[in-house]
């Protein structure tokens, strides 16, 4: 399965302030999810980084605060925007083949996750 | 609307016996249910999934069961082993959809 890096793991930010998290694939993936965990809940779904266009954003999530970038098929960043202490969450990047979750075969692979806190 | 749910957010089970962890969800038009395990800063890993065909899906000590007239999976791990303790999370995919929804994670502990 492909191998996830994601950069910051974590970080401390001031609110008002923005934050870019980077997830890097080591091999080419037709899909790439941005996710969210808050404290004792859930991981959401933020949006699907669609390669060369504008990224699928979930309800109750908006591109003005979470803007994505997918430039290739191995990279996308996720921007955290004019972040508040609400923002402050474990936010993951995952991957995952077309063809098999189409299927259901597949899985998503995750990356370690970057850890926002804001304060 | 929390279609899937993971009532028990902790789970203490002794070494060598089972564990069994539980999760409910709504949507009768989920096709494939999931269960991953994460660690402490790591990323969630698959475990094991059941297609909604099927009523049972075994894979070492793992055993995932579904009952489809209530609702509800459960993930069997015997025996439990102290590698074992992280937090398990349930997720459904509706295919076509390219969308997972989790639930909320059990902690699970195995004491040595």
């Amino acid at each position: 399965s492909a191998v996830i890096s994601q950069k910051p793991s974590r970080d401390i930010c001031q609110r008002g302030t923005s934050l870019t998290i980077q997830c890097q694939v080591d091999s080419q993936v037709t899909m790439m999810f941005w996710y969210r965990q808050q404290p004792g809940q859930s991981l959401t779904l933020i949006a699907t980084a669609n390669q060369g266009s504008e990224a699928t954003y979930e309800s109750g999530f908006v591109i003005d605060k979470f803007p994505i970038s997918r430039p290739n098929l191995t990279f996308s960043t996720l921007t955290v925007s004019n972040m508040s202490p609400e923002d402050s969450s474990i936010y993951l990047c995952s991957v995952g083949d077309l063809g098999q979750i189409s299927s259901g075969a597949n899985v998503l692979t995750f990356g370690a996750g970057s850890r926002l806190t804001v304060l | 609307d929390q279609q899937v749910k993971q009532n028990s957010p902790s789970l203490s089970v002794q070494e060598g016996r089972i564990s069994i962890l539980n999760c409910d969800y709504t949507n009768s038009m989920f096709d494939y249910f999931l269960w991953y395990k994460k660690y402490p800063a790591e990323g969630p890993t698959f475990l094991i999934s059941i297609s909604s065909i099927k009523d049972k899906n075994e894979d070492g000590r793992f055993t995932v069961f579904l009952n489809k007239s209530a609702k509800h999976l459960s993930l069997h791990i015997v025996p439990s082993q102290p590698g074992d303790s992280a937090v398990y999370f349930c997720a459904a995919y509706q295919a076509g959809t390219y969308k997972y929804i989790f639930g909320t994670g059990t902690r699970l502990k195995v004491l040595a």
